[in-house]
């Protein structure tokens, strides 16, 4: 059972306009949200993280919300950006036991970002 | 500063055999964890580890081990090879303590196995 959805397989964008990638989870012992994004034959790369006890974090141009009642977040980019196109993976962690946790990664969404 | 190096990048084993992987973090993270992506699945968590202890499993069967060395230094072996192990197995660190802080991943060992 997925416990993070990222229900958009892939999604395209015209430069310059805005991004939207949506993630959600079940399990409501997650407590904190990170976005990657990942490149063909690299590992992923951390964009921007969020706790549950915000409900928006930003930097620069990309800036996370979070919504607990509903169990979504999303991840906006503005302005999109051709080097942006990318796989985006959403993932999320549960604090216990002084252990980080896993992190448990939904299964992407390909962003094209197009000129 | 040095990411997380794994080694070796590419490889190819038959089935049955079994491999070792080795992951390097970032100087002074003491936190490793692996996981393995395959298309129909996506990032899926192995284990990690942490001051040498395995601190969490994921759902994998007990052919999938690992272990990490007082460097912090980790490996993670296979033994028995399926066709199905083939992925691409990413290691990731993070610093302590263990407060929320995102992961750093390496560049991954994509493993074939004919």
């Amino acid at each position: 059972d997925q416990q993070v959805k990222q229900n958009s397989p892939s999604l395209s964008v015209q430069e310059g306009r805005i991004s939207i990638l949506n993630c959600d989870y079940t399990n409501s012992m997650f407590d904190y949200f990170l976005w990657y994004k990942k490149y063909p034959a690299e590992g992923p790369t951390f964009l921007i993280s969020i706790s549950s006890i915000k409900d928006k974090n930003e930097d620069g141009r990309f800036t996370v919300f979070l919504n607990k009642s509903a169990k979504h977040l999303s991840l906006h980019i503005v302005p999109s950006q051709p080097g942006d196109s990318a796989v985006y993976f959403c993932a999320a962690s549960a604090h216990y036991g002084g252990s980080q946790g896993n992190l448990i990664f939904g299964k992407g969404t390909k962003l094209s970002v197009k000129p | 500063k040095a990411g997380v190096t794994q080694t070796p990048r590419y490889l190819i084993k038959t089935r049955g055999q079994q491999v070792t992987l080795s992951c390097s973090p970032i100087s002074g993270h003491r936190s490793v964890s692996w996981y393995q992506q395959t298309p129909g699945q996506g990032l899926q968590f192995l284990f990690e580890y942490f001051s040498e202890t395995q601190r969490n499993k994921g759902n994998f069967p007990g052919r999938f081990s690992g272990r990490q060395f007082s460097n912090s230094r980790s490996e993670m072996n296979v033994s028995t090879l399926e066709l199905g192990d083939s992925a691409l197995y990413l290691c990731a660190s993070s610093r302590p303590p263990i407060d929320r802080t995102e992961a750093f991943f390496g560049q991954g060992t994509r493993l074939t196995v004919v």
